[in-house]
C-alpha cells in the first residue's frame, strides 16, 4: 500500500541550528510529495511540494528534494528560528488513487533562543 | 490559493447528538475532501466529497456516521452523527483545483464531545 514514514519527534534545536526531518515513502505509482506545517493553534499550511523525481521544493528557507532512488523527501533548513516551532507533516498524493493526501505522523519541532 | 472557511470553528456537543460542519471556498474547485485529526495525531481521510453524487468513503468511515453533501463546486458539509467522545477531533476540509497538485486546507473545526 501507499504510506509515509517520518522520523519520530520531538526535535529540539537551538536557534540557528541546522534542521533535517527525514521522510520516506512507499507508493505504487509516481506520487507528488508535500510538506505541510501546522503552527500552534493554527490550520495546516502547505510549505513546499515536488511533483517528480529530482525536483526540489523550497519555501521560507526550507528545502526538500524528491529522491526516487531512495524514496525520500527529507526536509532541511540551514538556520532555524524560534518562529519555525511547529508540527511538520510529510505527505504524498497519487493521481491514480484519487489524489487524496496520505500523511506521515508528523514531527514536532521546538526551537529555543 | 483558494480561501477556505469552515463553520463552526469549534463546538462542544453532548453524546448522541449530531453536528454539521460547513466548508465554503471562494472559487470553484475540482475536488473537496474531509479529514479528521484526532488529538496529537496525524490527519486521516474520511471521504472525498463528489459534486452531485454520493461521497467516496475511506475504509473505516461510513455514510450513516459521516454523511456528506456537496451541492455545488464551492460548498460541502460533513455531519458527525450520533456522536461519542471518540469523535472528539479536529475536522478539516481541503480543496484541489483543476491542474494543481497541491491541496489547501480550511482552518478546521475543533469538536469536543462530552
Amino acid at each position: 500500500g501507499n504510506s509515509v514514514t517520518q522520523m519520530e519527534g520531538p526535535v529540539t534545536l537551538s536557534e540557528e541550528a541546522f534542521l533535517t526531518i527525514n521522510c520516506t515513502y512507499t507508493a505504487t505509482g509516481y506520487p507528488s510529495l508535500f510538506w505541510y506545517v501546522q503552527y500552534p493553534g493554527e490550520g495546516l499550511q502547505l510549505l513546499l511540494k515536488a511533483t517528480k523525481a529530482d525536483d526540489k521544493g523550497s519555501n521560507k528557507g526550507f528545502e526538500a528534494t524528491y529522491r526516487k532512488e531512495t524514496t525520500s523527501f527529507h526536509l532541511e533548513k540551514g538556520s532555524v528560528q524560534v518562529s519555525d516551532s511547529a508540527v511538520y507533516f510529510c505527505a504524498l498524493s497519487l493521481y491514480q488513487a484519487g489524489t487524496a493526501l496520505i500523511f506521515g505522523k508528523g514531527t514536532t519541532l521546538s526551537v529555543s533562543s | 490559493s483558494a480561501v477556505i472557511s469552515q463553520k463552526p470553528s469549534r463546538d462542544i456537543c453532548q453524546r448522541g447528538t449530531s453536528l454539521t460542519i460547513q466548508c465554503q471556498v471562494d472559487s470553484q474547485v475540482t475536488m473537496m475532501f474531509w479529514y479528521r485529526q484526532q488529538p496529537g495525531q496525524s490527519l486521516t481521510l474520511i471521504a472525498t466529497a463528489n459534486q452531485g453524487s454520493e461521497a467516496t468513503y475511506e475504509s473505516g468511515f461510513v455514510i450513516d456516521k459521516f454523511p456528506i453533501s456537496r451541492p455545488n463546486l464551492t460548498f460541502s458539509t460533513l455531519t458527525v452523527s450520533n456522536m461519542s467522545p471518540e469523535d472528539s477531533s479536529i475536522y478539516l476540509c481541503s480543496v484541489l483545483s483543476t491542474g494543481r497538485s497541491e491541496q489547501y486546507f480550511g482552518p478546521g473545526t475543533r469538536l469536543t464531545v462530552t
